[in-house]
């Protein structure tokens, strides 16, 4: 069983909609990232969060320590956002765990 | 701002060979940790280090190491390569220690062929 787990695995939108991408996490964490994967191979960070929601421009995303749970949402989706969304956590002891990402593609 | 640079950005080994893999860190970033991605196993902890110490390693062969020298950058080694080997290697930076509030910077990886 992947100590995180994301769903959907693909999704495609129109541009302009609404999405939302969540993850699920088995382990204790100190600190939860949302990261963003182009073809090519670089990966950005979008946010690292430990509690509570965080938003920069379109972007916003949430946790629930409770629930174990996180989304990612994008409001009015744009073809530029199309790429690979990866969540990862970092446990107390310093052990990085991935999601296996989520392939989105924003049709124009 | 320089980014995170890796060198080489695409190389091709043998079955048997070594591979150094370099990682420079963003000026002042005392922090580098390396990744492994592949198509099958998605992204990989292999280790972390801060101001020149080990923090922490992944689930991975001791075939795979790494050092970080004073100036903060790193290399990662991997010997005698077998053909699993074969992936994206990916280095990554932050300000600080793990754990930390820091944001993590990625370089663009070094592309690995093992034939």
């Amino acid at each position: 069983k992947n100590e995180v787990e994301q769903s959907p695995q693909n999704l495609t939108a129109q541009e302009g909609e609404f999405i939302t991408i969540n993850c699920s996490y088995s382990v204790g964490i100190s600190a939860l990232h949302w990261l963003q994967q182009h073809p090519g191979g670089g990966i950005v960070s979008l946010f690292m969060l430990s509690s509570g929601k965080k938003k920069h421009g379109r972007l916003i995303a949430t946790i629930n320590i409770q629930e174990k749970h996180s989304s990612l949402h994008i409001t009015a989706s744009h073809p530029r956002d199309s790429a690979v969304y990866i969540c990862a956590v970092r446990s107390p002891g310093n052990q990085f765990y991935f999601g296996t990402g989520t392939s989105l593609t924003v049709i124009p | 701002k320089a980014g995170v640079t890796q060198t080489p950005r695409y190389l091709i080994k043998t079955r048997g060979q070594q591979v150094t893999l370099s990682c420079s860190p963003i000026s002042g970033h005392r922090s580098v940790s390396w990744y492994q991605q592949t198509p099958g196993q998605g992204l990989q902890f292999l280790f972390e280090y801060f101001s020149e110490t080990q923090r922490n390693k992944g689930n991975f062969p001791g075939r795979f190491s790494g050092r970080q020298f004073s100036n903060s950058r790193s290399e990662m080694n991997v010997s005698t390569l077998e053909l699993g080997d074969s992936a994206l290697y990916l280095c990554a930076s932050s300000l600080g220690a793990s754990g930390g509030g820091n944001t993590i910077y990625f370089g663009e990886g070094s592309w690995l062929t093992v034939v």
